[in-house]
């Protein structure tokens, strides 16, 4: 099993420009999370789903659009990036709703200029 | 509102000493404590969990202690390895596995 996977792994924008983040869980889990982690803080909570075709605001959504179409994938998108959004982007899963362990991927760099 | 916050932000120790990380938190209200690992370059790793009702959990080489009187939250870390270095992150279950996670601490470990 690949677990959870990003794509890409770097990207440098403009402001302005938009982008969208793939994250992909081979494990069939239900619950998928997108964070950011700035320099020498925690992860912060973007949005979350708690199934397919379910979407939901966490800690600091503004700025950010997610969906979830299909079960494995979970896509983060930034209509107009600005560069309060550079940031290191992680996705997360879990199997419930009971679980604590959440799978993370191995991040995606964002710079915008 | 809610925070999790850790008191120092780099722990340095010697290769087989017990390594203690702790860290506050606010939220009377959370079900789960748990605590990550992040190496370098890389994402979180899930460490152990503690539930609210628990004063104590103990796993592989670690044990997290919870008192619920301060607010407080522990990790010990037996004979602490080369391997072990890493920032570690404490966070809270806020609900639908929603993590609010504390700022980290740097843990070093020299041979």
């Amino acid at each position: 099993n690949a677990g959870v996977t990003q794509t890409p792994k770097f990207r440098v924008l403009k402001t302005g420009q938009s982008m969208t983040l793939l994250c992909a869980q081979d494990m069939n889990h239900e619950y998928m999370y997108w964070y950011r982690q700035d320099p020498g803080m925690g992860l912060r909570l973007i949005h979350y789903s708690v199934g397919e075709g379910t979407t939901a605001k966490g800690e600091v959504p503004d700025g950010y659009n997610v969906s979830r179409l299909k079960k494995q994938n979970f896509l983060l998108g930034l209509e107009s990036a600005a560069p309060s959004q550079t940031s290191v982007y992680f996705c997360a899963s879990t199997r419930w709703s009971v679980d604590n362990e959440q799978f993370f991927g191995p991040g995606t760099r964002l710079t915008v200029l | 509102g809610e925070s999790v916050g850790l008191h120092l932000p780099t722990l340095s120790v010697q290769e087989g000493d017990n390594s203690i990380i702790n860290c506050a938190y606010s939220n009377s209200a959370s079900d789960y404590f748990i605590w990550y690992k992040q190496e370098s370059g890389k994402g979180p790793q899930f460490i152990i969990d503690i539930r609210s009702n628990m004063d104590k959990r103990q796993g592989q080489r670690v044990t997290v202690l919870l008192n619920k009187t301060v607010k407080h939250l522990s990790l010990q870390i037996a004979a602490t390895q080369p391997g072990d270095s890493a920032v570690y992150f404490c966070a809270e279950n806020t609900g639908f596995q929603k993590l609010v996670f504390g700022t980290g601490t740097r843990l070093l470990v020299s041979p």
